[in-house]
């Protein structure tokens, strides 16, 4: 089983609509989760932190499971703009390596 | 101040040639990592530098692949006598600390022809 696994989509939505999708981890004891964005031939870029009790930033929410071992991120009255492959990181405590899951494509269409 | 630095940014070279990719990170981030991911792929984890520890190279795909890094500044991945399979893009992060999010560069595309 990978460590970290991904819907791959994809994900295709009208703008204005809401869209959610999950990762899963393998290890229960993983620490510290991240979701990054990242654009047709570019570089991943941080979208947010996951916290514990879930968290916010403007459209998108992320939560965490822990019992069911997944992390979840939603977006909000989707835009064009909001097309991209969302990857998931997961940390393991007191280790470096950061697992990264395959990605979700997510395309708004107008 | 600024982010992660790669260069160059784009690369082509011939099949058998060697080629060294440099990634300036963050400053105070003592965490430095490199990846590779081919067209359409995820993210492969190659080697990651922690301060002055032994680099964790369990990824490195052959013995081709080598990275250094001086304490917590500069790295170079050099990749020697290249193959076609070798094309991607060669992605460079670093972090401040566990826990910490990875901040990538713009990576460098490697073409072998």
């Amino acid at each position: 089983r990978k460590e970290v696994e991904q819907d791959p989509g994809p994900f295709n939505v009208p703008e204005g609509a809401t869209v959610a999708f999950n990762c899963t981890y393998s290890n229960s004891a993983s620490q510290s989760f991240f979701w990054y964005r990242q654009d047709c031939r570019k570089e991943p870029k941080l979208l947010m932190s996951v916290y514990s009790s879930g968290n916010e930033d403007g459209r998108f929410t992320a939560q965490l499971n822990r019992a069911s071992q997944y992390i979840s991120l939603l977006i909000r009255d989707s835009k064009l703009s909001d097309s991209a492959t969302y990857l998931c990181a997961v940390n393991l405590p007191n280790d470096y390596k950061l697992s990264f899951g395959a990605g979700t494509t997510v395309t708004v269409r107008a | 101040g600024a982010g992660v630095s790669q260069s160059p940014s784009n690369k082509v070279t011939e099949k058998g040639k060697d080629v060294e990719l440099r990634c300036d990170p963050i400053s105070g981030h003592t965490a430095l990592y490199w990846y590779r991911q081919r067209l359409g792929q995820g993210l492969e984890f190659l080697i990651y530098f922690q301060g002055n520890s032994a680099p964790d190279k369990s990824g490195l795909p052959s013995d081709r692949f080598s990275a250094e890094r001086t304490g917590e500044s500069v790295s170079t991945l050099t990749i020697q006598r290249t193959q076609q399979e070798d094309s991607a893009v060669y992605l460079c992060a670093s972090r401040r600390t566990v826990g910490s999010p990875l901040h990538f560069g713009n990576g460098t595309r490697l073409t072998v022809t």
